[in-house]
């Protein structure tokens, strides 16, 4: 079956660093990837939406500037928190839409502590 | 996308079906019914989608009403590793909206 790949699955960094997370579609190419975040005892949040070579299209209220998709290939999906605070540690997860099953594979999930 | 109701939780004993229902009464013509779970601190795990037919895979059945606006998700027999977050999602936009879900404890 589909697997999506995202890595790290932790990261713990310091207040005001950048961490970037990869999500990566292994053996099918994904034209549309999703990244949620999820605080404890929540639901998932969706954040945006990306496709392949174009500008990720943000939900309402995520800060374009603060977390940076890049979808580059059909394959890979990055998202970059910049100068992350304390109040961006989450759960954050990816998902790749197979447009040939109408199938949506989420990744693992990284968790991001920013202490 | 139109929006999905769960109950908040439930229990099933092991071994016995575990029926998980799902009311989506605003739901559209062309809108998928998708299932999804989530174990503790992993991500979701897709188990079955339908439009109007009733489905079956491996892992569950799906039973779709007729005027499709609330659907039940059938695991024949549940174990301890069933038990999960499990979310009702209707799919129109390509995007999947995930709301509160039903926690499923399944009790020895």
């Amino acid at each position: 079956g589909a697997v999506v790949s995202q890595h790290p699955s932790w990261v713990i960094c310091k207040s005001g660093t950048s961490v970037k997370i990869e999500c990566r579609s292994l053996d099918f190419q994904a034209t549309t990837m999703f990244w949620y975040r999820q605080f404890p005892k929540q639901s998932l949040m969706l954040m945006a939406t990306s496709n392949e070579g174009s500008k990720a299209t943000y939900e309402q209220g995520v800060e374009k500037d603060k977390f940076l998709i890049n979808h580059a290939s059909l394959t890979l999906s990055t998202l970059t928190v910049t100068s992350a605070h304390p109040e961006d540690s989450s759960f954050y997860i990816c998902s790749a839409q197979d447009r040939g099953n109408y199938g949506y594979t989420f990744g693992s999930g990284t968790r991001l502590t920013v202490v | 996308d139109a929006k999905t109701t769960q109950p908040p939780s439930m229990d099933c004993a092991e071994g016995r079906a575990a029926n998980l229902p799902c009311n989506h009464s605003t739901i559209s013509g062309n809108e998928y019914v998708y299932w999804y779970r989530q174990i503790h601190s992993q991500g979701p795990q897709y188990i079955i989608h339908g439009l109007k037919n009733n489905e079956t895979n491996e892992m569950a059945s799906l039973i779709i009403t007729e005027d499709r606006k609330s659907s039940t998700l059938i695991l024949p027999h549940a174990t301890l590793r069933d038990t999960a977050v499990y979310y009702c999602i209707a799919l129109n936009t390509d995007k999947l909206i995930f709301g509160t879900g039903t926690r499923l404890q399944v009790f020895p």
